[in-house]
């Protein structure tokens, strides 16, 4: 079955630093890619996706590939901010559409 | 427009006990998906419902239902409560069924202690 794989945390870094957290999927045909946010207390806020594979989403910064042939979907960010402290999920949507299936999070913490 | 909401925003309940959870979806938005999030599972799929009709069910036990209502609001219930079943559970609405270019937006779930 479908499935997504994100790399583990928590992710420490200091301002302004280079963000990469990884994320690869398993999946049939051709999925929808998701990079979803929560912040603490709250529920998820989609932070970017792409459709089709080569597509870049981008949102507050924040960049990611749609990557088939190594069915990835790593996301990037220049320079974080203490603001962008938070955990941030992977998901996929499958080509037949339904139901959302992520993976297990990555904590990032920003340090001034 | 206002977004999702889901009440309450906090429950504690007893084992055996039961629990509904409700969910307001966006203005227009005909579709509600649940997803119960755990610090040892995640993120895990509920049930999606559309005009009132379940479409896709998650792999949970049968005391875990739903339904929608002809506002597009739905509510959830979980009979027998285990102590497993504390979570953090979230709605999410989309204007359609689940598909490529349906954005899903999210409430800020309901946080379930079960004692």
């Amino acid at each position: 079955g479908n499935s997504v794989t994100q790399m583990e945390g928590p992710v420490t870094l200091s301002e302004e630093a280079f963000l990469t957290i990884n994320c690869t999927y398993t999946a049939t045909g051709y999925p929808s890619l998701f990079w979803y946010v929560q912040y603490p207390g709250e529920g998820l806020q989609l932070l970017l996706k792409a459709t089709k594979a080569d597509d870049k989403g981008s949102n507050k910064g924040f960049e990611a590939t749609y990557r088939k042939e190594t069915t990835s979907f790593h996301l990037e960010k220049g320079s974080v901010q203490v603001s962008d402290s938070a955990v941030y999920f992977c998901a996929l949507r499958g080509d037949q559409g339904g139901k959302l299936i992520f993976g297990q999070g990555t904590e990032l913490s920003v340090k001034p | 427009k206002a977004g999702v909401t889901q009440t309450p925003r906090y429950l504690i309940k007893t084992r055996g006990q039961q629990v509904t959870l409700s969910c307001s979806p966006i203005s227009g938005h005909r579709s509600v998906s649940w997803y119960q999030q755990t610090p040892g599972q995640g993120l895990q799929f509920l049930f999606e419902y559309f005009s009132e009709t379940q479409r896709n069910k998650g792999n949970f036990p049968g005391r875990f239902s739903g339904r929608q209502f002809s506002n597009s609001r739905s509510e959830m219930n979980v009979s027998t409560l285990e102590l497993g079943d504390s979570a953090l559970y979230l709605c999410a609405s989309s204007w359609g069924p689940g598909g490529s270019y349906n954005e899903q937006f999210f409430g800020p779930g309901t946080r379930l202690t079960v004692l």
